[in-house]
């Protein structure tokens, strides 16, 4: 079974843009979560999404937000990027009926300048 | 909101020793205690977990404890290889509905030949 896949790998933006992350997860699996990682902060969780509707959210600003769709795939978008935003982003899914252990990507590396 | 504490930071042991990594929780209500095992330029992997009503689970040569009435669980690594070097999370579920784990820091488990 394939595992979780991310896109992109890396990212380069600027202060003030916006950026979409994408997120497929395992098959049959109708959870997804999102969380940044930074060396200071460690893995913070952003929000989960189960059958297109978001269940739970962390601590983060508006400018954080995400979706998922029919298919269980999920996009994450940032807007008025920060410099504080540099930071690993992983995506996790798992079957979502049950609390399990998540299965995460290998995350999307985002730099803002 | 749940808290995760993880002690030690950084973990150096020659190989075959064993390692112990431990965390404490703050929330009574958390349930699900999942480790996961990062390595460089990876996402987090699931090793092992564990759930409120079980005591120990061992899966070979990893073993997880909990402490329900302490708030503690424990990660014991016994005959350590190299490949075992890796960072090392502990994790708690926060809600009863759904995934949200909330970290430890990590510790930085290096194993020496």
């Amino acid at each position: 079974k394939a595992g979780v896949t991310q896109t992109p790998r890396y990212l380069i933006k600027t202060r003030g843009q916006q950026v979409t992350l994408s997120c497929s997860p395992i098959s049959g699996h109708r959870s997804v979560s999102w969380y940044q990682q930074t060396p200071g902060q460690g893995l913070q969780f952003l929000f989960e999404y189960f059958s297109e509707t978001q269940r739970n959210k962390g601590n983060f600003p508006g400018r954080f937000s995400g979706r998922q769709f029919s298919n269980s795939r999920s996009e994450m978008n940032v807007s008025t990027l920060e410099l504080g935003d540099s930071a690993l982003y992983l995506c996790a899914s798992s079957l979502g009926s049950v609390v399990t252990g998540e299965y995460f990507g290998p995350g999307t590396r985002l730099l803002v300048l | 909101g749940e808290n995760v504490e993880q002690h030690p930071s950084t973990l150096s042991v020659q190989e075959g020793d064993s390692a112990v990594i431990k965390c404490t929780y703050s929330d009574s209500a958390s349930n699900y205690f999942p480790w996961y095992k990062q390595e460089l330029g990876k996402g987090p992997q699931l090793i092992i977990d564990i759930r409120s009503n079980v005591g120990e689970k061992k899966d070979q040569r990893i073993a997880v404890t909990l402490n329900k009435t302490a708030k503690h669980f424990s990660l014991h690594i016994t005959e350590t290889q190299p490949e075992d070097s890796a960072v090392y999370f502990c994790a708690a579920i926060r809600n009863q509905a759904g995934t949200a784990l909330i970290f430890g820091k990590g510790t930085t488990l290096s194993v020496s030949s």
